[in-house]
C-alpha cells in the first residue's frame, strides 16, 4: 500500500522559533497533500490543501503567514510553523492523495509539536 | 458546507461481541464518498472502510460493515466479533465526488474500548 512519512515525529521548540515539518509520499506521486491539526481527544481539522507547484489553499481561520506550506514536488510538502507559540502545540498530520476517480488519501503518522 | 456528526463520544463492547457506531452527515451533493477511519493510540490514521454514495450495496471488509442510508444521510459502522485491537478512536469522514478537491470532512470521533 501507499506510504506517507512525516519528519520529525516529535519536536520541541522554544517560543518564537520556527519549525518545519516534512511530509513525503514514499512510493507514489501525490497530486494533492493536506495538512491537519489535531488537539488531544479531538477530531482532525483541515488546515490547508496543497497542490504541487501552486499556492496552498487555507481553510477559514488559518493564518497563511503563520503556517507556511510549500509543495515543491509530487512527493514532498512542508509545513513551517513560524514564530511558534505554546498555543501552536498540537499534533499535525498530513495526508497525500493520488487523485483520480478513487480519491484515495493516505495519512502520515503525524508530528507532535510542543512549544515551550 | 458539509457537516459530519458522531453522536457517541465513547462506547465500549465486550470482546467477541458486536458494536455499532453511528454517523450522520449533511450535504447537498449527490455524488460523494464516505469513510470510517480508525486512530489507535499510535495516532496513525487507518482506513477501515469506504462507501461510494452511488452504490446501493453496503460495503463490507471482513468484520467491518456499514449500514448506508442515503436518504437519511446515515452511515453507521458495525464491528462484529470485536477484538482487543479494535480499541481506538473511530472517525467518520465525508468527501465530495471526483475533481472537487478531495478534502475530507471529519466527525468528532467515537472512542471505542473493547473489554476483555
Amino acid at each position: 500500500g501507499a506510504v506517507v512519512s512525516q519528519h520529525p515525529s516529535w519536536v520541541i521548540c522554544k517560543s518564537g522559533t520556527s519549525v518545519k515539518i516534512e511530509c513525503r509520499s514514499l512510493d507514489f506521486q501525490a497530486t494533492t497533500m493536506f495538512w491537519y491539526r489535531q488537539f488531544p481527544k479531538q477530531s482532525l481539522m483541515l488546515m490547508a490543501t496543497s497542490n504541487e507547484g501552486s499556492k496552498a489553499t487555507y481553510e477559514q481561520g488559518v493564518e497563511k503567514d503563520k503556517f507556511l506550506i510549500n509543495h515543491a514536488s509530487l512527493t514532498l510538502s512542508t509545513l513551517t510553523v513560524t514564530s511558534a507559540h505554546p498555543e501552536d502545540s498540537s499534533f499535525y498530520i498530513c495526508s497525500a492523495s493520488t487523485g483520480g476517480l478513487r480519491n484515495e488519501q493516505f495519512f502520515g503518522p503525524g508530528t507532535r509539536l510542543t512549544v515551550l | 458546507a458539509q457537516t459530519v456528526t458522531q453522536s457517541q463520544p465513547e462506547m465500549s463492547v465486550q470482546e467477541a461481541e458486536t458494536v455499532t457506531l453511528s454517523c450522520t452527515y449533511d450535504t447537498s451533493e449527490n455524488n460523494y464518498y464516505l469513510f470510517w477511519y480508525k486512530q489507535p493510540p499510535s495516532r496513525q490514521m487507518i482506513l477501515v472502510i469506504r462507501q461510494e454514495a452511488y452504490k446501493q450495496q453496503n460495503a463490507t471488509e471482513n468484520r467491518f460493515s456499514v449500514n448506508f442510508q442515503k436518504a437519511a444521510k446515515s452511515f453507521s459502522l458495525k464491528i462484529s466479533d470485536s477484538q482487543l485491537g479494535d480499541t481506538a478512536m473511530y472517525f467518520c469522514a465525508f468527501m465530495k465526488g471526483p475533481n472537487t478537491g478531495n478534502q475530507f470532512y471529519f466527525g468528532t470521533g467515537t472512542s471505542l474500548t473493547v473489554i476483555p
